[in-house]
């Protein structure tokens, strides 16, 4: 089974502040992918990242970047001097070699207050 | 690029009464997919097609519940009678499953349908 947990259900902060999303994820799976994608109030989901279980290294975007760790099962996301645009609800997803479909985390609502 | 295209964008409707749902995946996408989203249970997945052949349709609560894609380039998901739970957002979304030799899980998504059943 895969399983994705977003502790976190919601985070405020100022323009500015840098903040961070947890997500931890459970799978049987040796490889696997794992993503990010954003949903602003306008309702769609927005693809974000995708990574390869085999690739760990960090990767970084603009303001935005990523930490995943294999050894806690983690795979964090920064933003960087948040700003009022970055207001949207966050969701973690996980796809296993053995599934052909993502599961999705409950997702962590972000505000960012000017 | 039209991006995925759903409708209605809302719909509210009473108990008992049928609902369909709308989608136009973006062109060219091999697959589809019928997610289902509420504070209480997140995002859900109800059912995905592969090239307008259903996959798995393990995630469709109830027989009240039926998915169609009768071409490329369509697909409704019925709610038939519907129901004050059933009330939530419907998204659709589409992905090329093979892009330049491997898989490829970026979805597409919809703005969604917001159902309220009263």
């Amino acid at each position: 089974a895969q399983k994705v947990t977003q502790a976190q259900t919601e985070i405020s902060v100022v323009e500015k502040e840098d903040v961070t999303l947890d997500c931890v994820y459970e799978t049987r799976d040796t490889t696997y992918y794992l993503f990010w994608y954003k949903q602003p109030p306008s309702g769609e989901l927005v693809f974000l990242i995708r990574r390869n279980s085999f690739d760990e290294q960090n990767e970084i975007s603009g303001r935005y970047s990523w930490n995943f760790q294999k050894s806690t099962s983690s795979f964090n996301f920064t933003i960087t001097a948040s700003q009022v645009v970055d207001s949207a609800v966050y969701f973690c997803a996980l796809r296993g070699i053995l599934y052909s479909t993502l599961t999705f985390g409950k997702g962590t609502m972000l505000l960012v207050s000017p | 690029d039209a991006g995925v295209i759903q409708s209605p964008r809302h719909e509210v409707t009473e108990m008992g009464q049928e609902v369909t749902l709308r989608c136009k995946p973006i062109s060219g996408h091999d697959y589809l997919f019928w997610y289902r989203q509420t504070m209480m249970r997140g995002l859900e997945l109800l059912i995905y097609f592969n090239n307008n052949v259903p996959i798995d349709d393990s995630g469709m609560p109830e027989d009240r519940f039926s998915a169609k894609m009768p071409n490329a380039s369509f697909s409704t998901l019925k709610i038939q009678p519907s129901e004050p739970r059933d009330s939530a957002v419907y998204f659709c979304a589409s992905s090329l499953g093979r892009d330049r030799g491997r898989t490829n899980e970026k979805l597409f998504f919809g703005s969604g349908t917001q159902l309220s059943v009263l």
